[in-house]
């Protein structure tokens, strides 16, 4: 079935600092989503990326779509303790399957 | 307002008892999900609903069963439960089976 890589598993920064999670998958995706889980909580959809190539911006985070369709990134900028939790990617691929797949997530922890 | 809901919040279950969780939408959204997650994993998804059409993933243990008796309720009733079991349990809601997910605050089910 498909399969999204997500990298890195943790990544430790200090506050303004920036930070990049990326997804790979080995096939083609229709689209992928974004989504933060802070840390006792649930899954929150953050973004949706459908276009070869596109970049969207929320405030301090760039969400970008590779030119193949088959990688994403998450990049913030200049890191807050809010920005705490883990982000997931969910990835659609162009055949068969209807749902998404997560990527294992990247938890993100900033020391003040 | 709360748009998922997720009944009860914290479940405890004795080794073999079973036991029904529930989720309620004011989405009207067509798809509903239902994931297991474990500490510092991705969501693993059991099963989905489209409208009426139940949609099982090839690795959900037979120990798992889902109804849906209209489009607002969606119940996640596990048979037998195992040690195994205990996890958050999210339930999930999209307009349709590529669009973004709107997720509950989750069940966390221990079971003794």
């Amino acid at each position: 079935g498909q399969q999204v890589m997500q990298i890195p598993q943790y990544q430790h920064v200090q506050e303004g600092e920036d930070f990049t999670t990326y997804c790979n998958s080995s096939t083609t995706l229709s689209n992928i989503q974004w989504y933060k889980q802070r840390p006792g909580g649930h899954p929150v959809f953050l973004i949706q990326l459908v276009k070869s190539g596109e970049v969207k911006k929320q405030k301090r985070l760039t969400f970008q779509f590779g030119e193949a369709k088959k990688n994403s990134s998450l990049h913030i900028t200049a890191t807050q303790t809010t920005d705490v939790g883990t982000y997931f990617c969910a990835g659609r691929g162009s055949g068969g399957s209807y749902i998404p797949t997560f990527g294992r997530g990247t938890s993100l922890i900033v020391h003040p | 307002d709360a748009m998922v809901i997720q009944n009860p919040r914290y479940q405890v279950t004795q080794f073999g008892k079973p036991v029904t969780l529930s989720c309620s939408q004011t989405l009207n959204h067509n798809v509903m999900y239902w994931y297991q997650q474990k500490s510092s994993q991705a969501p693993k998804l059991l099963f989905h609903y489209y409208d009426k059409d139940f949609n099982n993933e090839a690795d959900t243990p037979d120990n798992f069963q889902s109804r849906r008796p209209n489009t607002s309720f969606c119940f996640l009733d596990i048979r037998s439960p195992g040690l195994g079991d205990a996890a958050m349990y999210l339930c999930a809601t999209s307009r349709d089976r590529a669009e973004p997910q709107y997720f509950g605050p989750g069940t966390r089910l221990l079971v003794l």
